[in-house]
């Protein structure tokens, strides 16, 4: 079935810690994406992927950091995991990155709920 | 600072009856609008959207509404059914926000049977 998956569905990580989330979708989307979303505040971007071979940050980026080594995966990384990282975390992906007049959308993953301590 | 607001976290209504939810925009350069829908442990689903050279955009029960000069746009569920019952986020982009979507906080409707 295509789709994205996200791994791994939940995690507690204690605080310092390295942690990567994994993101994979089948659908040979060139953009990707990584939001987080917490209460209150609804999904903000973290990081963004256009294509193969290059990222851009979003609007949360501090903390976080992204490789896209090829078109299917897109890893997120907390280097040191701190608690306010605590939240639930989307990867996405649409056909292409957005433009002017664009009418893609994005689909999302079914999320990794992640817990700092 | 908020670009995009829903000002409702919740809704309930009749099964049905008409579902209103509202979204607001300060970013008067957004060009496209989507609307999401999410159920809980899952990510959010797509379900419609609307670009600025619309007014309305409309697929079976859901119809989107876009008020430029308001800065302001509405989904309409027509007739609503205990399966909607889910959390709905706005999200908008624009030109010279690059590649990112920003998204409402969501507002949870329930369905009432």
């Amino acid at each position: 079935i295509a789709g994205i998956t996200q791994a791994p569905t939940s995690q507690i990580l204690a605080a310092g810690r390295r942690m990567t989330l994994r993101c994979t979708q089948d659908m040979r989307h060139n953009a990707m994406y990584w939001y987080r979303q917490d209460l209150g505040l609804g999904l903000r971007l973290i990081h963004y992927s256009n294509t193969a071979g290059t990222t851009g940050k979003g609007e949360v980026p501090d903390g976080y950091s992204v490789s896209r080594a090829n078109t299917d995966d897109f890893p997120l990384t907390l280097a040191s995991a701190v608690p306010s990282q605590t939240s639930v975390y989307f990867c996405a992906s649409s056909r292409r990155a957005y433009r002017p007049g664009s009418t893609d959308t994005q689909y999302f993953g079914p999320g990794t709920r992640l817990t700092v301590l | 600072d908020q670009q995009v607001k829903q000002n409702s976290p919740s809704l309930s209504v009749q099964e049905g009856r008409i579902s209103i939810l509202n979204c607001d925009y300060t970013n008067s350069m957004f060009d496209y609008f989507l609307w999401y829908k999410k159920y809980p442990a899952e990510g959010p689903t797509f379900l419609i959207s609307i670009s600025s050279i619309k007014d309305k955009n409309e697929d079976g029960r859901f119809t989107v509404f876009l008020n430029k000069s308001a800065k302001h746009l509405s989904l309409h569920i027509v007739p609503s059914q205990p399966g909607d019952s889910a959390v709905y986020f706005c999200a908008a982009s624009a030109m010279n926000t690059g590649n990112q979507f920003y998204f409402g906080t969501g507002t949870s409707l329930t369905v009432i049977p």
